[in-house]
């Protein structure tokens, strides 16, 4: 039972354009989401997060964005750039269950200079 | 750097042997978290200790599995019998406040079972 699913494995992209990652999940109790930037034979670091009280977030080139009623996040990277090119793992928890995360399966970026 | 130290980094064990993997939290965190990934899959919750403490070990199997997080030393993650499908990288993380704290991951360590 995949409760938050990322339906593309990989993702190509071309330098300076826009990096749009998709992530689905099942669970209405989920109440914060966060995405997570991974490079071979490094453990996940983090990305950027978003409450469920909330529709977007932004730090910099990175933007999430929250669609409650589709149960449906996403994360925008713009403009793309060749260093962003990683695997992005989508992940979501409970009430006051921070720790225990639910990741996604992971979508690899590419971005081609 | 006072990360999340994870070791060995590289484990080869033959089924049957037992794995143990060593977790050192960043400094002044007290909660550790487990995590595993198969090939081509996400990461998968394992288990949630604090010292001294198992929180949540419902994402641990029954048989075979056991993690500690004594008082002194580090975060164990312990296989026993281990078998092909074993053969994950396994990722441990800490946090300083626990179920609302932000997790920082260590680097994981690799093991596999020939």
């Amino acid at each position: 039972d995949q409760q938050v699913k990322q339906n593309s494995p990989s993702l190509s992209v071309q330098e300076g354009r826009i990096s749009i990652l998709n992530c689905d999940y099942t669970n209405s109790m989920f109440d914060y989401f966060l995405w997570y930037k991974k490079y071979p034979a490094e453990g996940p670091t983090f990305l950027i997060s978003i409450s469920s009280i909330k529709d977007k977030n932004e730090d910099g080139r990175f933007t999430v964005f929250l669609n409650k009623s589709a149960k449906h996040l996403s994360l925008h990277i713009v403009p793309s750039q060749p260093g962003d090119s990683a695997v992005y793992f989508c992940a979501a928890s409970g009430h006051n269950q921070g720790g225990k995360l639910i990741f996604g399966q992971g979508t690899e970026l590419s971005v081609k200079p | 750097n006072a990360g999340v130290m994870q070791n060995p980094r590289h484990l080869v064990r033959r089924r049957g042997q037992e794995a143990r993997l060593r977790c050192s939290p960043m400094k002044g965190h007290s909660h550790v978290y487990w995590y595993r990934q198969l090939p081509e899959e996400g990461l998968k919750f394992m288990v949630y200790l604090q010292k001294e403490n198992i929180i949540d070990e419902s994402g641990m199997p029954k048989e075979r599995f056991s993690a500690e997080f004594p008082k002194e030393g580090p975060s164990i993650l312990r296989i026993q019998q281990v078998v092909r499908g074993d053969s994950a990288a396994y990722f441990c993380a800490s946090s300083l406040a626990g179920p609302t704290g932000e997790l920082f991951f260590g680097e994981g360590s690799r093991l596999t079972v020939l």
